[in-house]
């Protein structure tokens, strides 16, 4: 139980252009989901928190308007990279926790999607 | 505030040899602590996790780690290396008080596996 997918699990796109990333909790309801970004032999950096339902809390230094993120369900939470550009390009990961799924503040993961931005 | 310190950020064993990955951490209340390992261009997978029952936590793949409050640690030890352990590991704390907080994540240690 408790699995998270994320689709895509890698994409390309042109500088300038958006691209939309699917995270789903597929056996339980996720009240919330967090997103986190990880540079190369980095640790994660959690960019937002959100709730379903409600708007995301954005971690100082992110810009919400660059990285929009949508909860409208407890099984689905979506980030957009806005006007994406090569600093842009990382993996992107996301996390899901709720009272189906999990207990003591436990998160569960997806695989992560690679961005490039060429 | 919680914090988590990885005192290592590389660790080189030899296959058949034990592990030791050290983590620290800082908890103003009564802390969650996990341990989760990625594989290259991979996910996180859950290890093990402490959630104040027994002190002294198994996990998968022959992992295990103690909580011990005394030393402020929750290191992380397998008896015997294998080659498939070679993967960037990460501890990580968070504040059992308050459902679905956030978590903090220590700088991980990349544990290396010699034949």
């Amino acid at each position: 139980g408790a699995v998270v997918s994320q689709h895509p699990s890698r994409v390309i796109c042109k500088s300038g252009t958006s691209v939309k990333i699917e995270c789903r909790s597929l056996d339980f309801q996720a009240t919330t989901m967090f997103w986190y970004r990880q540079f190369p032999k980095k640790s994660l950096m959690l960019m937002a928190t959100s709730n379903e339902g409600s708007k995301a809390t954005y971690e100082q230094g992110v810009e919400k308007d660059k990285f929009l993120i949508n909860h409208a369900s407890l099984t689905l939470s979506t980030l957009t990279v806005t006007s994406a550009h090569p600093e842009d390009s990382s993996f992107y990961i996301c996390s899901a926790s709720g009272p189906g799924g999990s207990s003591y503040n436990e998160q569960f993961f997806g695989p992560g999607t690679r961005l490039t931005v060429l | 505030a919680q914090s988590v310190t990885q005192l290592d950020s590389h660790v080189s064993v030899s296959e058949g040899t034990p592990v030791l990955l050290r983590c620290n951490y800082s908890s103003s209340y009564s802390p969650s602590l996990f341990w989760y390992v990625q594989h290259p261009n991979k996910g996180l997978q859950l290890l093990l996790k402490y959630t104040s029952a027994a002190t002294l936590v198994k996990g998968i793949n022959g992992f295990e780690a103690e909580f011990k409050k005394s030393e402020t640690s929750f290191h992380l030890t397998k008896p015997s290396a294998h080659m498939s352990d070679a993967a960037e590991y990460f501890c990580v704390v968070s504040d059992r008080r308050s459902s679905a907080s956030k978590i903090i994540f220590g700088s991980g240690t990349r544990l290396s596996i010699r034949p």
